[in-house]
C-alpha cells in the first residue's frame, strides 16, 4: 500500500485566496483526521470522520475552514479566504475500525502551507 | 478533560548516551498508549505502543511501559544514535477521546557523534 497520500506537498498563497489540500487515506481505513501542526501550538486535531461522515469538528478554527470526504478514498481540508496566521504543516492520517487504538494512526508527509 | 504532558526539550545527547522522555497524561477509563516519532520534512510514524496497564511497547531499541499507577508512558533508549535524532510525541487514546489521538507538545532530540 502506498499509504497516507497528501497533496500538494508545499503551497504557497496570498492571503485572500482559497487553498485546497488533498488527502487518500488507506484503502480500507475507516477513520481520517486532519490534523494542523505549528510551532506555538502544537498538534491540533482539526476534525475526524467516520465513514465518510464528520465525527468531531470541534477543532476547525472558525468558518473559513471547511473539509469534505465525498467518499471513502477522497478528502479535503479547504481554507476561504486564507490568512498568514493558516500557515502551519497540515497533516491527513488514517486508522481502521475504532479499535481502541490498538493500530494506531498513519500519517501522510503532511503540506506545508505558507501564507504571504 | 484528557492531556497528554511531556518532558520539555529540547534533548541534547551524544551519540551511545541513554535516553528518557518523560510522559505522563491524564484520561478517564484505560487509555491505549504510543510514541510517535517525526524525521524532519516527514509525518510522523507510530513507534511503539501499549493497550494495558504494565505494557511494554518496544521498537527499534526505544522501549515504554504503560504505568497506571504513576499514569506514565516514559521513552527510554540505552544507547542512542545520531539517526535517532527527531521530534518524538506521546500520545493516548480513549476515555472521553474515544477515537481519537491526543498529542503531546513533542520533545525533540539531537544526538551529536
Amino acid at each position: 500500500d502506498a499509504g497516507v497520500i497528501q497533496s500538494p506537498r508545499h503551497e504557497v498563497t496570498e492571503m485572500g485566496q482559497e487553498v485546497t489540500l488533498r488527502c487518500k487515506p488507506i484503502s480500507g481505513h475507516d477513520y481520517l483526521f486532519w490534523y494542523r501542526q505549528t510551532m506555538m501550538r502544537g498538534l491540533e486535531l482539526l476534525i475526524y470522520f467516520n465513514n465518510n461522515v464528520p465525527i468531531d469538528d470541534s477543532g476547525m478554527p472558525e468558518d473559513r475552514f471547511s473539509a469534505k470526504m465525498p467518499n471513502a478514498s477522497f478528502s479535503t481540508l479547504k481554507i476561504q479566504p486564507s490568512e498568514p496566521r493558516d500557515s502551519a504543516v497540515y497533516f491527513c492520517a488514517s486508522s481502521p475500525r475504532r479499535t481502541g487504538g490498538t493500530y494506531g494512526y498513519t500519517f501522510g508527509s503532511g503540506t506545508r502551507l505558507t501564507v504571504v | 478533560g484528557d492531556s497528554v504532558t511531556q518532558m520539555e526539550g529540547p534533548v541534547t545527547l551524544s551519540e551511545e548516551a541513554f535516553l528518557t522522555i518523560n510522559c505522563t497524561y491524564t484520561a478517564t477509563g484505560y487509555p491505549s498508549l504510543f510514541w510517535y516519532v517525526q524525521y524532519p520534512g516527514e509525518g510522523l510514524q507510530l513507534l511503539l505502543k501499549a493497550t494495558k496497564a504494565d505494557d511494554k511497547g518496544s521498537n527499534k531499541g526505544f522501549e515504554a511501559t504503560y504505568r497506571k499507577e504513576t499514569t506514565s508512558f516514559h521513552l527510554e533508549k540505552g544507547s542512542v544514535q545520531v539517526s535517532d535524532s527527531a521530534v518524538y510525541f506521546c500520545a493516548h487514546e480513549g476515555g472521553t477521546s474515544y477515537g481519537k489521538l491526543t498529542f503531546g507538545q513533542g520533545t525533540i532530540l539531537t544526538v551529536h557523534p
